[in-house]
């Protein structure tokens, strides 16, 4: 059975240093995995889609790492911003999943000013 | 223009009451979710409909029916509410492959 967990559950920075989340799944067995934004009361937002034949996605300020065989990916946020604080979410969507996303809990992040 | 659309975006009812929660999908997508998250904000999948088919259902009371009338429409009817219903529930969308899923903006369900 498939097991998403995200390290921190939660993290305090001040504006400018740089954010790092990471994200593990025990079954290697996926199609792809996404990084969304929620914030407070709020939609999710998807951040990063990483196919599973990918090592890494980019967008902006934002770069998501994905290693398979190990079960990591990792979020890299460059120079956050108090605007980036929200709580971040990671799924993978398993290969015999007819597409369902399994969720981690999240890491819920504070940048301060 | 709102990729996944649901609505209403907060319902306050009593124990015992029959409601639904409508979401709408403009991307094309051939298939649609509806997730919950609990007080302690984890997500869950509840069912998911391929065009028009369910295809997850996944281990729900039977008092949750999802029905979808086209592919760009998924609703959600909840016959006999109770307390521990209260959450957000979530809809979204994707094709049922390895692309990008999208989801609604939740829908707060609170049970008095």
């Amino acid at each position: 059975k498939q097991e998403v967990t995200q390290i921190p559950a939660a993290l305090s920075v001040p504006e400018g240093e740089n954010l790092v989340l990471n994200c593990s799944f025990t079954d290697s067995a996926i199609y792809n995995l996404q990084w969304f934004r929620q914030d407070p009361g709020k939609g999710l937002t998807s951040l990063l889609l990483i196919q599973s034949s990918q090592r890494e996605q980019t967008s902006g300020r934002l770069n998501a790492s994905l290693d398979k065989s190990s079960g990591r990916s990792t979020l890299y946020i460059a120079a956050s911003q108090p605007g980036d604080s929200a709580t971040y979410l990671c799924a993978v969507r398993p290969t015999d999943s007819w597409g369902k996303l399994q969720f981690g809990a999240g890491t819920q992040v504070v940048v301060t000013p | 223009d709102t990729a996944v659309s649901q609505t209403p975006k907060y319902l306050v009812t009593q124990m015992g009451n029959d409601k639904s929660i409508k979401c709408e999908q403009n991307l094309g997508h051939d298939t649609m979710y509806w997730y919950k998250q609990d007080s302690k904000k984890f997500l869950k999948i509840m069912f998911s409909y391929n065009n028009k088919e369910l295809i997850i259902n996944e281990t729900v009371p039977n008092r949750f029916s999802p029905k979808s009338p086209d592919k760009a429409h998924l609703n959600l009817h909840i016959n006999s509410l109770e307390l521990g219903d209260s959450a957000v529930y979530f809809c979204a969308s994707s094709d049922r492959g390895q692309t990008e899923a999208f989801f609604g903006q939740g829908t707060r369900l609170t049970v008095v």
